[in-house]
C-alpha cells in the first residue's frame, strides 16, 4: 500500500538553526499538509498546500516557517530560526480531496524534532 | 472555535472486556474520522462516518456518529494486547484544516 515516508526521523538542532524537514506524499494525492505533536499534546494543523501554494495556515504557521514543493515528489517544511518551543513531532500528510469525506488524511511516521 | 472532547483520557483494562471511548463537540461535523496513533508513528485511519446516526463495524471495532452529528464514539468487543494504542476523533475544522481531539490512551493487560 502506498505510503508517506518522512526524513529524518529525529533531527537535533541548536536554538536559532534552520531546519528542513522532508515529505514525499502518496504520488496519486493532490492535498498536502504539515501538522505537529508537542509531547502529550493534541496534534495540531500548520498548513495546508494545493496547487503549488498554500491553501490555509495556522497560527502557529508564523514567517519562520515555510512550504515548498520543490519537484514533483517533495513537500518540504523548513523553519528558519528554531526556537526550544518547536521541538515536537513534525507529521506530514497527504490526501486525494480536500479533507472530510473522501479525503482522510494519510500520515507519514514523522520527524522527531528535539531543538536544544 | 471547533473542539473536539475525547472521554476518558485514559484507560486500562483486562483482555476479553468491552469499553466505549467518546468524541463530543457542541459544533457539527460534516464527517468524523476515527484514527489510531502508536508510539513513534502517524495516526493510521480507521474509519470514517459521515451520516447522522451512522453505524459502522470493523471487526471488534463499532463505530457510531450521533444524530445531530456532533459526537462519535468507538465500541471494542473482547479487547486484545493488540488494540493497545492511541484512539484519536478527527473532524473537519473548516476550510482545509483538520481538528484533532486529544486522543483516549487504552491499554489492554493480557
Amino acid at each position: 500500500e502506498p505510503e508517506v515516508t518522512q526524513t529524518p526521523s529525529h533531527q537535533v538542532t541548536q536554538m536559532g538553526q534552520e531546519v528542513i524537514l522532508r515529505c514525499v506524499p502518496i504520488s496519486n494525492h493532490l492535498y498536502f499538509y504539515w501538522y505537529r505533536q508537542i509531547l502529550g499534546q493534541k496534534v495540531e494543523f500548520l498548513v495546508s498546500f494545493y496547487n503549488n501554494e498554500i491553501s490555509e495556515k495556522s497560527e502557529i504557521f508564523d514567517d519562520q516557517f515555510s512550504v515548498e514543493r520543490p519537484d514533483g515528489s517533495n513537500f518540504t517544511l523548513k523553519i528558519r530560526s528554531t526556537k526550544l518551543e518547536d521541538s515536537a513531532m513534525y507529521f506530514c500528510a497527504s490526501s486525494e480531496a480536500p479533507v472530510g469525506v473522501l479525503g482522510p488524511l494519510h500520515f507519514g511516521n514523522g520527524t522527531r524534532l528535539t531543538v536544544t | 472555535t471547533q473542539l473536539l472532547e475525547q472521554s476518558p483520557q485514559f484507560l486500562s483494562i483486562q483482555e476479553g472486556e468491552n469499553l466505549t471511548v467518546y468524541c463530543n463537540s457542541s459544533s457539527v461535523f460534516s464527517s468524523l474520522q476515527w484514527y489510531r496513533q502508536e508510539p513513534g508513528e502517524g495516526p493510521v485511519l480507521l474509519v470514517t462516518v459521515v451520516t447522522g446516526g451512522e453505524v459502522k463495524k470493523l471487526k471488534r471495532l463499532t463505530f457510531q456518529f450521533g444524530d445531530a452529528r456532533k459526537d462519535s464514539s468507538l465500541h471494542i468487543t473482547a479487547a486484545q494486547p493488540g488494540d493497545t494504542g492511541l484512539y484519536l476523533c478527527a473532524g473537519g475544522g473548516g476550510g482545509f484544516k483538520t481538528i484533532f481531539g486529544a486522543g483516549t490512551r487504552l491499554f489492554v493487560k493480557a
